[in-house]
């Protein structure tokens, strides 16, 4: 299994700015994902993160509202740009690992005031 | 496109009782299907993997099967505890790790 952190925890912001949300992985992994959950919601795909290349975006999520980086093989940024009430969500990362079991960090509460 | 659905959306059991999730998925191309419990406020934990060839998994009072061509798995957990009570997700993946999720069971295990 895998250990994922999250940074921050949660975080209040205010409409127009942005924030970083950093992901550490345990072990070094090929694919790292990116989901948001929106209040009263399942999650959903925002993009796959590979080391070494660019990110691959889900319908409806654009790289200059969520820019990611993928560094090295155990870490992650995901920013949500210019943000607007409807961000508020929970955005949680996750890794795959060689059976294709999935796990997933504690998630980033973000509340857009 | 791939949809999944869950049924019920919530259920209320007494304690000792066992619990049956649903779980359907339209596209029967999948990679495997993952069952989550998430507790209100927190990530997700990972409570069964299925492999896309395989039938059914077991790990303790969880048992998870898998029909793939009728797009169906189901979830049982035997003899209820009030720390059960939490929503349950079903996910299924494709080829790439990309998970669609279902909108979840919420369960609560009354005493």
């Amino acid at each position: 299994s895998a250990v994922i952190s999250q940074k921050p925890s949660r975080d209040i912001c205010q409409r127009g700015t942005s924030l970083t949300i950093q992901c550490q992985v345990d072990s070094q992994v090929t694919m790292m994902f990116w989901y948001r959950q929106q209040p009263g919601q399942s999650l959903t795909l925002i993009a796959t993160a590979n080391q070494g290349s660019e990110a691959t975006y889900e319908s409806g999520f654009v790289i200059d509202k969520f820019p990611i980086s993928r560094p090295n093989l155990t870490f992650s940024t995901l920013t949500v740009s210019n943000m607007s009430p409807e961000d508020s969500s929970i955005y949680l990362c996750s890794v795959r690992d060689t059976a294709g079991e999935q796990y997933f960090g504690p998630g980033t509460r973000l509340t857009v005031t | 496109k791939q949809e999944v659905t869950q049924i019920p959306a919530a259920l209320s059991v007494p304690e000792g009782e066992n619990l049956v999730l649903n779980c359907s998925f339209t596209d029967s191309a999948i990679y495997n299907l993952q069952w989550f419990r998430q507790d209100p406020g927190k990530g997700l934990t990972s409570l069964l993997l299925i492999q896309s060839s395989q039938r059914e998994q077991t790990s303790g009072r969880l048992n998870a099967s898998l029909d793939k061509s009728s797009g169906r798995s189901t979830l049982y957990i035997a003899a209820s505890q009030p720390g059960d009570s939490a929503t349950y997700l079903c996910a299924v993946s494709d080829s790439w790790g990309k998970l669609q999720f279902g909108a979840g069971t919420q369960v609560v295990v009354t005493p």
